[in-house]
């Protein structure tokens, strides 16, 4: 079985602060994709990154940085220079990629993000 | 535009009646999924389906009941017997390749149970 845990339920920043959310996984495949989703306040679920377990490459997109490491089983997520619209709640994910696993989606319970002007 | 819509978005049911949410997807992707979300809880997998007319159970199907018959539609039929539906719902697709692709979600339905 597979587990997704983020420790942090909620946090909150002052605008322009960075800020990481912590994302620890459990699974017993060799071979897994880890995904990082965000929701804002409308509900709707944004695909932000996919990581596939071979590729322990961290990634930068604008202000978003993603630092995997398979050695902790960790899937950090920063946002540098926070803004208020970066407030929502962030998610997140695996998937395994065989075995009756398949396709399911396991979900940590989220990190809710609020950014004060 | 390429997208997932559910209908509607606020959904009201009185106890004891069945009510269904629809899903529609025009990304042509193959798979679809249901997932409900609980107030500060992560998603659960309801059913998921990666081919027409064949679909299977998540880790919450109890009190809920889906078809298949089209490429874009996945509706999901929330039955008297679901003890506690009051939650978002939410759809989502992805294609189906040899490995799993990224789940791309709708805009969810709120389901409250008056």
């Amino acid at each position: 079985a597979q587990k997704v845990t983020q420790a942090q339920t909620e946090i909150s920043v002052v605008e322009k602060e960075d800020v990481t959310l912590d994302c620890v996984y459990e699974t017993r495949d060799t071979t897994y994709y880890l995904f990082w989703y965000k929701q804002p306040p409308s509900g709707e679920l944004v695909f932000l990154i996919r990581r596939n377990s071979f590729d322990e490459q961290n990634e930068i997109s604008g202000r978003y940085s993603w630092n995997f490491q398979k050695s902790t089983s960790s899937f950090n997520f920063t946002i540098t220079a926070s803004q208020v619209v970066d407030s929502a709640v962030y998610f997140c994910a695996l998937i395994n990629a065989g075995g009756t696993s398949y396709g399911k989606l396991t979900f940590g319970q989220g990190t809710i993000l609020t950014v004060h002007p | 535009d390429g997208g997932i819509t559910q209908s509607p978005k606020y959904l009201f049911r009185k106890e004891g009646q069945n009510v269904t949410l629809s899903c529609e997807q025009n990304l042509n992707h193959d798979a679809m999924y249901w997932y409900r979300q609980d107030p500060g809880q992560g998603l659960r997998l309801i059913y998921y389906s990666q081919i027409v007319n064949d679909f299977q159970k998540g880790d919450i199907a109890e009190g809920y009941s889906v078809s298949r018959e089209k490429k874009e539609s996945f509706p999901l039929t929330v039955t008297s017997a679901q003890k506690n539906p009051t939650a978002f719902y939410l759809c989502a697709s992805s294609i189906v390749g040899g490995y799993p692709d990224t789940q791309y979600f709708g805009p969810g339905t709120r389901l409250t149970v008056l």
